[in-house]
């Protein structure tokens, strides 16, 4: 069985481009989170996706989208990339809202 | 949002139990409480969960106090490996409220160190 796995790994933008982060869910999972995880603090919920529709969003600004496609795959976008955006995102899949989630290895962004 | 408190580091001997406590005083009746662990650079990883009763798996042992409003992860016989930082968190059964997002909050988590 396949965990989940994101790409890439790592990341390097320059203030004001857009950025697209990339997540497979672990087989049999239809529901992906999206967390942003800055230096020595914990996770923050960005959004969920359920059945490529969003289930619930944390307190970040439009720029932060996402997509979820028909194989629960899911993409992180960020518009007007700014210095504060630099952070390990998580992706994280779970079998159906509201079940166990699995986290991916993460990827690394810095935006200079 | 149910928030949690736990110790910011805890020192353990390798071989010995590790008791990581945390605070969940604002615990909503059907809250689970979750636990992972993260090791340096790398994504969590899903330890256990509960409700209201003790649950034991092969990475280790949750106590839930019978008020709910704290509870105790075990790890038996810690070894060098299981030095991370060790979240704990409430979660709301979002497929219980049929919409609901269960969304994890993240504290900033206890730093356990196996010493040899």
């Amino acid at each position: 069985e396949t965990g989940v796995t994101q790409s890439p790994t790592h990341l390097i933008k320059t203030r004001g481009q857009q950025v697209t982060l990339r997540c497979s869910s672990q087989s049999g999972h239809n529901t992906v989170s999206w967390y942003q995880q800055a230096l020595g603090q914990g996770p923050q919920f960005i959004f969920q996706y359920y059945r490529e529709e969003e289930n619930g969003r944390g307190n970040f600004p439009p720029r932060f989208s996402g997509l979820q496609f028909p194989n629960y795959s899911s993409e992180l976008n960020v518009n007007a990339l700014e210095l504060d955006d630099s952070a390990l995102y998580l992706c994280a899949s779970s079998p159906y809202k509201g079940e166990t989630q699995y986290f991916g290895p993460g990827t690394r962004l810095l935006v200079l | 949002d149910a928030k949690t408190t736990q110790p910011p580091s805890m020192d353990c001997a390798e071989g010995r139990a590790a008791n990581l406590p945390c605070n969940h005083s604002t615990i909503s009746g059907n809250e689970y409480v979750y636990w992972y662990r993260q090791i340096h650079s790398q994504g969590p990883q899903y330890i256990i969960h509960g409700l209201k009763n003790n649950e034991t798996n092969e990475m280790a042992s949750l106590i839930i106090t019978e008020d709910r409003k704290s509870s105790t992860l075990i790890l038996p016989h810690a070894t060098l490996r299981d030095t991370a930082v060790y979240y704990c968190n409430v979660s709301p059964p979002g497929a219980v409220y049929g919409g609901a997002t269960n969304k994890l909050i993240f504290g900033t988590g206890t730093l356990l160190a196996v010493q040899p």
